[in-house]
C-alpha cells in the first residue's frame, strides 16, 4: 500500500536556524507531491507542490522542496525560520491510486523559539 | 471569498447520538472530501465525492455516511456516535478529482469541526 513517512514528529528550532523536514513515500510510479501547513487553530493550506519539471520547487514564505526520485523523497527546506513558521507541516502524495486521493504523512510539528 | 465553509465549529455528543456535519464550497469545484485528523495519525480520508451525484468510501468509512446534496454541498453524518469518532473533521474541495496523475490540483480545506463524543 502507498504510504508517506515524515521522519520527525516534533522539531524545535531557534529563529534564523535552517530547517529541513524529511518526507519519504512508497510508490514506484509517477507521483504528484505536496506540502501543506497548518498554523495553530487553522485549516491546512498548500505550501508548495511538485507535478513535473524542475525537481526543486519554490513555495510561499521562502519554503522550497526538492524531489529526489531515486530516494523517493520530497524534503521541505527553509534557510532561516521565523517564529511565525510555528505550525504543523504535512507531506502528501497523489499516486493516482484507486481512491485517487492524497495520502498524508502523520505531520511534523515545528516550534520556533523567538 | 469564503472558500470552504464547515458547520458547526465545535460539537459535543453523547455515545449513540447522531449528527450531521455540513460543508459548502463556493469555488465551483467538482470534487469534495471528508477527512478526519487525529494526533499522530495525520489526515485520513473518510469519504469523497469525485463529482456531483457520486460518493465513494475512503480509508476509514465505517460509522459514517455522506450525501452530496448538490455541487456546493457535501455533508457527513454520524448515525450513532462512538468515542472513537472524537476527532477534528475537515472538509475539502478540489477543482477536479485527484485520481488522475495529470492533475496536480491541490485541496482547499475548511476550518474544521472539532467533535467530542463522551
Amino acid at each position: 500500500a502507498q504510504s508517506v513517512s515524515q521522519h520527525n514528529h516534533h522539531v524545535i528550532l531557534s529563529e534564523a536556524a535552517s530547517l529541513e523536514l524529511g518526507c519519504n513515500y512508497s510508490y514506484g510510479g509517477t507521483v504528484n507531491l505536496f506540502w501543506y501547513v497548518q498554523y495553530p487553530g487553522q485549516h491546512l493550506q498548500l505550501l508548495l507542490k511538485y507535478f513535473s519539471g524542475d525537481p526543486l520547487v519554490k513555495g510561499i514564505k521562502g519554503f522550497e522542496a526538492e524531489f529526489i526520485k531515486s530516494k523517493f523523497s520530497f524534503n521541505l527546506r527553509k534557510p532561516s525560520v521565523q517564529w511565525s513558521d510555528t505550525a504543523e507541516y504535512f507531506c502528501a502524495v497523489n499516486a493516482g491510486g484507486s481512491q485517487g486521493n492524497l495520502i498524508f504523512g502523520k505531520g511534523t510539528k515545528l516550534s520556533v523559539k523567538p | 471569498n469564503a472558500g470552504v465553509t464547515q458547520t458547526p465549529k465545535f460539537q459535543v455528543l453523547k455515545t449513540g447520538q447522531s449528527m450531521t456535519l455540513q460543508c459548502a464550497q463556493d469555488m465551483n469545484h467538482n470534487s469534495m472530501y471528508w477527512y478526519r485528523q487525529d494526533p499522530g495519525m495525520g489526515l485520513r480520508l473518510i469519504y469523497y465525492s469525485a463529482s456531483e451525484g457520486t460518493t465513494d468510501k475512503g480509508e476509514v468509512p465505517n460509522g459514517y455516511n455522506v450525501s452530496r446534496l448538490n455541487k456546493r454541498e457535501f455533508s457527513l453524518r454520524l448515525e450513532s456516535a462512538a468515542p472513537s469518532q472524537t476527532s477534528v473533521y475537515f472538509c475539502a474541495s478540489s477543482p477536479r478529482h485527484l485520481g488522475g496523475l495529470w492533475d496536480n490540483s491541490p485541496l482547499h480545506f475548511g476550518n474544521g469541526t472539532r467533535l467530542t463524543v463522551t
